[in-house]
C-alpha cells in the first residue's frame, strides 16, 4: 500500500493566484480529511468527507477555500485567490471508520 | 467543540530518563485516546491509542494512561533516546457512527538531550 498521496510536495505562488492542491486517500478508506498546520494555530482541520459527502467543513477558514472530492480515490482542495496568510503545510489523512487516521507527506505552501 | 489542552508545551529530558506529557479534554463523551507523533517536516503519526474501557496500554517504552473522570490522559516515554526528540499531539474523540473527527492539542515539543 503507497499510503495517502498529496500532490504537489512544495508550492510556490504569487498572491492572488489559484492554488489546487491533490490527495489520493487510501484504498478502501471512506472517510478523507484536509488539515492545516501552521506555527500559529498549530494543526487545524478544515474539512472533512465520508464516502465522498462533505460532512463538517466548519473549519474552512474563508470563502476562498473550497474542497471537492469527485470520487472514492481521488480530492482536492482550492484557494482561490489565494493571500500570503495561507502559507502552511496542507495535510490530508484517511481512515475506515473508527480506525485510526493516516497522513499523507503534506504540501508546503508558500504565498509570496 | 472539544477543548484541547496539552501540558507542558515543550519539555527537555537527558537521555535515558522519562517523559510524561499530559492532555486535558472538556467532552465527556470521549471514549477514543489516540497520541501521534511528529517528527521535524514530517507527518504526524500515530504511535499509541487507548479505548475507554482500559485504563493504560503499554508498547515497549511508550505507554498511555487514562483518567476518564479527571478528563485527562497522559502519554508516558521511558528510557528517552535522541529519536523520541519530536511534537507529541493528543487528539480525544468520540468513536460514533458521526465520524472520525479529531481535535489536535497544541502540542508538546520534546528534546531529549545527550
Amino acid at each position: 500500500d503507497a499510503g495517502v498521496i498529496q500532490s504537489p510536495r512544495h508550492e510556490v505562488t504569487e498572491m492572488g493566484q489559484e492554488v489546487t492542491l491533490r490527495c489520493k486517500p487510501i484504498s478502501g478508506h471512506d472517510y478523507l480529511f484536509w488539515y492545516r498546520q501552521t506555527m500559529m494555530r498549530g494543526l487545524e482541520l478544515l474539512i472533512y468527507f465520508n464516502n465522498n459527502v462533505p460532512i463538517d467543513d466548519s473549519g474552512m477558514p474563508e470563502d476562498r477555500f473550497s474542497a471537492k472530492m469527485p470520487n472514492a480515490s481521488f480530492s482536492t482542495l482550492k484557494i482561490q485567490p489565494s493571500e500570503p496568510r495561507d502559507s502552511a503545510v496542507y495535510f490530508c489523512a484517511s481512515t475506515q471508520r473508527g480506525r485510526k487516521q493516516f497522513f499523507g507527506p503534506g504540501t508546503r505552501l508558500t504565498v509570496l | 467543540g472539544e477543548n484541547v489542552e496539552q501540558h507542558p508545551s515543550t519539555l527537555s529530558v537527558q537521555e535515558g530518563d522519562s517523559a510524561v506529557i499530559k492532555c486535558t479534554y472538556s467532552d465527556s463523551a470521549s471514549n477514543y485516546f489516540p497520541w501521534y507523533k511528529q517528527e521535524l517536516g514530517k507527518r504526524p503519526q500515530l504511535i499509541i491509542d487507548i479505548r475507554s474501557n482500559v485504563g493504560e496500554k503499554k508498547d515497549q517504552r511508550i505507554a498511555v494512561t487514562l483518567n476518564k473522570t479527571a478528563k485527562h490522559f497522559s502519554l508516558h516515554i521511558t528510557e528517552t533516546q535522541p529519536e523520541d526528540s519530536a511534537v507529541y499531539f493528543c487528539a480525544p474523540r468520540i468513536l460514533t457512527g458521526g465520524g472520525n473527527k479529531l481535535t489536535f492539542g497544541t502540542g508538546t515539543q520534546l528534546k531529549v538531550e545527550l
